[in-house]
């Protein structure tokens, strides 16, 4: 399975935008890059994924680069509300079973 | 829409006895839940992946055993923790993703909010 790679722990200030990096770089061809974030005590939110093209929602926007062994989730304009735990997993589909590895997540602390 | 709910939320029993968890995608189909096991300033870890009609692929040190899987329909899967012990205390995790929505790896897995599990 692909692992990744992230910082523990990332401050940033309110209103500005955060950049959150993520490495894989054993990921594989088939294989999507899926961000996704906890607040304590409560399951993961699906935030944003992608496969080699950097997408943007609502949320956030995603950049892989081109090689795809690393990405970067943004989050344009900061809010308290987004102090939480950003998880970057690899998640594809080979010999016949999901593969789903979860990295080491970057405690993200907004500061007012 | 794609919302998953997991019951109960919070559970604690005596060591010895069985736990049912359920999830439930509510508003579509999931042709495969995980689930997942969460210490305390951990990350999740994947216990097992559940797929409807056909036995669960536990990952490596998992007792299938030990963490029964049971994924009868599309819409519901069960993990019961047999005879629970205090080691066994933790936060668990589903997630499902919605079936026929184009290559696997492109599906979201959407999270339930999790089970706390507490082993007197």
């Amino acid at each position: 399975d692909a692992k990744t790679t992230q910082p523990t722990s990332m401050d940033c200030a309110e209103g500005r935008a955060a950049n959150l990096p993520c490495n894989h770089s054993t990921i594989s061809g088939n294989e999507y890059v899926y961000w996704y974030r906890q607040i304590h005590s409560q399951g993961p939110q699906y935030i944003i994924h992608g496969l080699k093209n950097n997408e943007t929602n609502e949320m956030a926007s995603l950049i892989i680069t081109e090689d795809r062994k690393s990405s970067t989730l943004i989050l344009p304009h900061a809010t308290l509300r987004d102090t939480a735990v950003y998880y970057c997993i690899v998640r594809g589909y080979s010999g016949g079973y999901q593969k789903v590895t979860f990295g080491t997540g970057t405690k993200l602390q907004v500061i007012p | 829409g794609a919302v998953v709910s997991q019951h109960p939320s919070w559970v604690i029993c005596k060591s010895g006895t069985s736990v049912k968890i359920e999830c439930r995608s509510l508003d579509f189909q999931a042709t495969t839940m995980f689930w997942y096991r969460q210490f305390p300033k951990q990350s999740l870890m994947l216990m097992a992946t559940s797929n409807e009609g056909s036995k669960a692929t536990y990952e490596q040190g998992v007792e299938k055993d030990k963490f029964l899987i049971n994924h009868a329909s599309l819409t519901l899967s069960t993990l019961t923790v047999t005879s629970a012990h205090p080691e066994d205390s933790s936060f668990y995790i589903c997630s499902a993703s919605e079936a026929g929505k184009g290559a696997i790896g492109n599906q979201p897995q959407h999270f339930g909010d999790g089970t706390r599990l507490s082993i007197l």
